[in-house]
């Protein structure tokens, strides 16, 4: 079944720890995202990459890193990991050429840290 | 910039009772517009979305309508049922990336 896989489902992690959540789709969309979601915040864009090889910041970056180094693959890093992280992170992904029909979303990744 | 204001939940309602749910948009030109789903435990899903001014976009029972007039893409169904209770969320999409509202809960109860 075409979609998004992310791993783990949840993870503790103590903070200071560095952690690297995974993302992989396999509908070959050029566009990739990374948003955490907060009770009350909504959703919120760290970063996106609009086709591989390249990666772009979005509204609350700092303290997290990505790499796209092909199409299906978009891993986010925490480098060391602070309890403010504590959310539930989504991968999405997009097909950005011809039309537009919104995003896919992976069912996320439940991060605690401690 | 751009940004969605949705209105604050929760909503709770009866089954069968008529929901509306308050999305409105701040952008420049005419962006798409969508609304999302959230089951509990899961990841969002794409509801309905309109493309342009007076579009209506409907799925599921659900509609909305693309208000230019006054940047508004209220959802709306005739007659819930406890299974749409979830978290929706109105987006809209600017030359990059969807931005969206903050998510409204939605509670139906037999």
């Amino acid at each position: 079944i075409a979609g998004i896989t992310q791993a783990p489902t949840s993870q503790i992690l103590a903070a200071g720890r560095r952690m690297t959540l995974r993302c992989t789709q396999d509908m070959r969309h050029n566009a990739m995202y990374w948003y955490r979601q907060d009770l009350g915040l909504g959703l919120r864009l760290i970063h996106y990459s609009n086709t591989a090889g390249t990666t772009g910041k979005g509204e609350v970056p700092d303290g997290y890193s990505v790499s796209r180094a092909n199409t299906d693959d978009f891993p986010l890093t925490l480098a060391s990991a602070v309890p403010s992280q504590t959310s539930v992170y989504f991968c999405a992904s997009s097909a950005e050429e011809g039309t537009f029909y919104g995003y896919t979303f992976g069912s996320g990744t439940r991060l605690t840290v401690v | 910039g751009d940004s969605v204001t949705q209105m604050e939940g929760p909503v709770t309602l009866s089954e069968e009772a008529f929901l509306t749910i308050n999305c409105t948009y701040t952008a420049t030109g005419y962006p798409s517009l969508f609304w999302y789903v959230q089951y509990p435990g899961e990841g969002l899903q794409l509801l309905l979305k309109a493309t342009k001014a007076d579009d209506k976009g409907s799925n599921k029972g659900f509609e909305a309508t693309y208000r230019k007039e006054t940047t508004s893409f209220h959802l709306e169904k005739g007659s819930v049922q406890v299974s749409d209770s979830a978290v929706y969320f109105c987006a809209l999409k600017d030359t990059e990336k969807l931005i969206f509202g903050t998510g409204t809960r939605l509670q139906v109860f037999p």
